[in-house]
């Protein structure tokens, strides 16, 4: 059965203490493996867009990376601004052009 | 360019009423999606379009009803509210044949049946 993980389901920080979040996917084909962002009460914004092993894209204090299996979304020295839910969405042959999304990683960093 | 607008924002219903939950988009986004939230459960796709006229159920459709007319709207219709349809439900959109595109999300409408 196709199925998108993430993990941890939530995450404590301090400011500038850097870490990672991980997401797992088991799907057939991926077309897309994309990032998003959401903010207490807003819909989700869109991040990254990853489609091979071994591709990395960054933003600001963020560095998403892929690998075979899953996908790693890297913070380094992250502010209080950070905090959020992280989405991770794959898009798959089987899928069209609709996405499989997982559960959520809920970041909060403390001053 | 105010991108995917959903409403109403907030609304409350009965077990029984129907309602129609509004999304427009300005984008000339081709695809657009109907989501719902739950706390735990992620995202979960209710309805799709690929294109005016053209509509699709997703992993959760029982209840609910699409249609698309045009290319900027999408409303989901409520047939028979039911306490199990409370969540919040995000409207999306994304460009055809863009594949670098992730889908661009509407601000939400939390719905509460009682």
């Amino acid at each position: 059965e196709d199925q998108v993980t993430q993990s941890p389901e939530a995450l404590r920080l301090q400011e500038g203490e850097s870490s990672s979040l991980n997401c797992s996917y088991t799907v057939s084909g991926l077309r897309g493996l994309f990032w998003y962002r959401q903010d207490p009460g807003k819909g989700p914004e869109f991040l990254f867009t990853l489609y091979s092993a071994g591709e990395e894209k960054e933003k600001e204090r963020l560095k998403a990376t892929l690998t075979k299996k899953e996908s790693f979304l890297h913070i380094t020295a992250p502010k209080p601004e950070d905090s959020a839910t992280y989405l991770c969405a794959v898009q798959a042959e089987n899928y069209g052009q609709n996405f499989v999304f997982g559960p959520g990683t809920r970041l909060s960093v403390l001053p | 360019n105010a991108g995917v607008t959903q409403t109403p924002k907030f609304q409350v219903l009965k077990t029984g009423q129907s309602m129609t939950l509004q999304c427009a988009q300005d984008m000339n986004h081709e695809y657009m999606s109907w989501y719902r939230q739950d706390p735990g459960m992620g995202l979960r796709l209710i309805h799709y379009s690929v294109g005016a006229g053209i509509t699709d159920q997703g992993e959760v459709p029982n209840g609910y009803n699409v249609s698309r007319s045009t290319t900027e709207d999408f409303p989901l219709r409520l047939l028979s509210a039911a306490p199990s349809q409370t969540s919040v439900y995000f409207c999306a959109s994304r460009p055809r044949d863009r594949r670098n595109y992730g889908y661009t999300f509407g601000s939400g409408t939390r719905l509460t049946v009682v």
